[in-house]
């Protein structure tokens, strides 16, 4: 079974990038789709974006301007970068498996304050 | 955006129930290809989210048969039979038809 685990800051400033990494094991990221997924304070789910098999991406286009999502098929890791954060990108991170989050992985906190 | 209306907001039940969450999208959410992509998640206290049921009506690996999913269009809905303590969380519909993916709101499940 597939399975995916986030790393990266608990804590980001203002106007600074925010990155996190997944790092995969039981399959490997150059097959299928792999995803970002945040959850605001409350229940809102936003869908961030994906990279494919290929190494194609798909980003939100509310997020188009500072969003990047690359891997590193050496390491079967995926990562996110978002840059110029505000306070309003305060969420819990998820990375996941597939088009329709076959798979998630426990989730990272993230805090932009400064 | 396609819009993802789900509800009720919030759903007492007793064990042993039947519920129903209802999803309705903004268009249609038939794909180009024939296939419908409307998925439904359960978020469990402290946990992450987990997939339920993909394209409708299909139950992921080891979903038990008290979920069920259907509709088609712009209206859906998830039917849980018989809920369990394991059952209570929050449920979401998600859209991966249209670009960009779009979530319901959620529906918190909780005991009366």
């Amino acid at each position: 079974e597939v399975q995916l685990q986030e790393s990266g800051p608990g804590l980001v400033k203002p106007s600074q990038s925010l990155s996190l990494t997944c790092s995969v094991t039981g399959y490997s990221i150059t097959s299928n789709y792999w995803g970002w997924i945040r959850k605001f304070p409350g229940n809102k789910m936003e869908w961030m974006g994906y990279i494919s098999y290929s190494g194609s991406t798909s980003y939100n286009p509310s997020l188009k301007s500072r969003i990047s999502i690359t891997r590193d098929t050496s390491k079967n890791q995926f990562f996110l970068q978002l840059n110029s954060v505000t306070t309003e990108d305060t969420a819990t991170y998820y990375c996941v498996y597939g088009y329709k989050g076959d798979y998630w992985g426990q989730g990272v906190m993230v805090t932009v304050s400064s | 955006d396609v819009l993802m209306t789900q509800t009720p907001v919030s759903l007492p039940v007793s064990l042993g129930g039947q519920v129903s969450i209802s999803c309705r999208s903004s268009q249609s959410l038939v794909h180009s290809d024939g296939n419908t992509y409307l998925h439904w998640y359960l978020q469990k206290p402290g946990q992450s989210p987990q997939l339920l049921i993909y394209r409708v009506s299909n139950r992921f690996s080891g979903v038990p048969d008290r979920f069920s999913g259907s509709g088609s269009g712009t209206d859906f809905t998830l039917k849980i039979s018989r809920v369990e303590p394991e059952d209570l969380g929050v449920y979401y519909c998600l859209q991966s038809t249209h670009f960009p993916y779009t979530f319901g709101a959620g529906t918190k499940l909780e005991l009366k």
